[in-house]
């Protein structure tokens, strides 16, 4: 069964530090998201992408986040100057286009570490 | 600010029994309804989806909906251990551009 691939599984990073978490979305899949857990928390909505471009974001989702489909595969969320408070497992998330009834299909993750 | 709202538990029932898990949501306008479990430093796992009122069955799982209510529901029968995990409610509008709100997730432990 295809499913969604996000690299690296763990990312360490001093404050301050870009980081960009990768993802491989399924592929014929066409609506892709970022949401974040911190320990503990909801999984909370960051930004959809689709069409090439930010269709919703959430509030936390500020001028320090960007997200880029550089190429037919990838799909990239960069924080420029990473926060303590962004220590969190990030999920790549991708959909089928078309479908109302289409759910969301996640990968395994990034946990990210700001130290 | 759409919610969605989860009793966090932990829910403990023994092993073999129902398990009962609920969920409200406050946008009337929502017509995709999802349970996802997700183990402890996992990503979330598709258990279930529904979309009109009623009861929806697949395996040991039944979800339920009752939009006039804006309640989701999901019974897992014959709970086993293996099913202690935490139970996310998901609701989003129809539209594959739309963002899925979760709620807070109920921690269901089975136990032995």
């Amino acid at each position: 069964e295809p499913e969604v691939t996000q690299t690296p599984s763990h990312q360490v990073t001093q404050m301050g530090q870009e980081v960009i978490l990768r993802c491989v979305p399924i592929s014929n899949h066409l609506y892709f998201y970022w949401y974040r857990q911190i320990l503990g928390q909801k999984v909370e909505f960051l930004v959809s992408f689709y069409n090439n471009e930010i269709s919703e974001k959430s509030e936390i989702f500020d001028d320090q986040f960007s997200v880029e489909r550089p190429d037919g595969s990838n799909f990239t969320l960069k924080i420029r100057s990473t926060k303590l408070e962004d220590s969190a497992m990030y999920f790549c998330a991708s959909r089928k286009e078309g479908f109302y009834n289409s759910p969301l299909h996640f990968g395994n993750g990034t946990r990210l570490t700001v130290t | 600010q759409k919610e969605v709202e989860q009793n966090s538990g932990p829910l403990s029932v023994p092993e073999g029994a129902i398990a009962s898990l609920n969920c409200t949501y406050s946008d009337r306008g929502s017509q995709s309804f999802f349970w996802y479990r997700q183990y402890s430093g996992k990503s979330p796992e598709l258990i279930m989806s529904i979309y009109s009122n009623g009861d929806k069955e697949d395996g040991r799982f039944t979800a339920q909906l009752n939009k006039a209510s804006q309640y989701v529901s999901l019974l897992i029968r014959d709970s086993q251990p293996s099913d202690s995990a935490t139970y996310l409610c998901a609701v989003s509008g129809s539209g594959g551009y739309q963002k899925v709100t979760f709620g807070i997730g109920t921690k269901l432990q089975v136990i032995p």
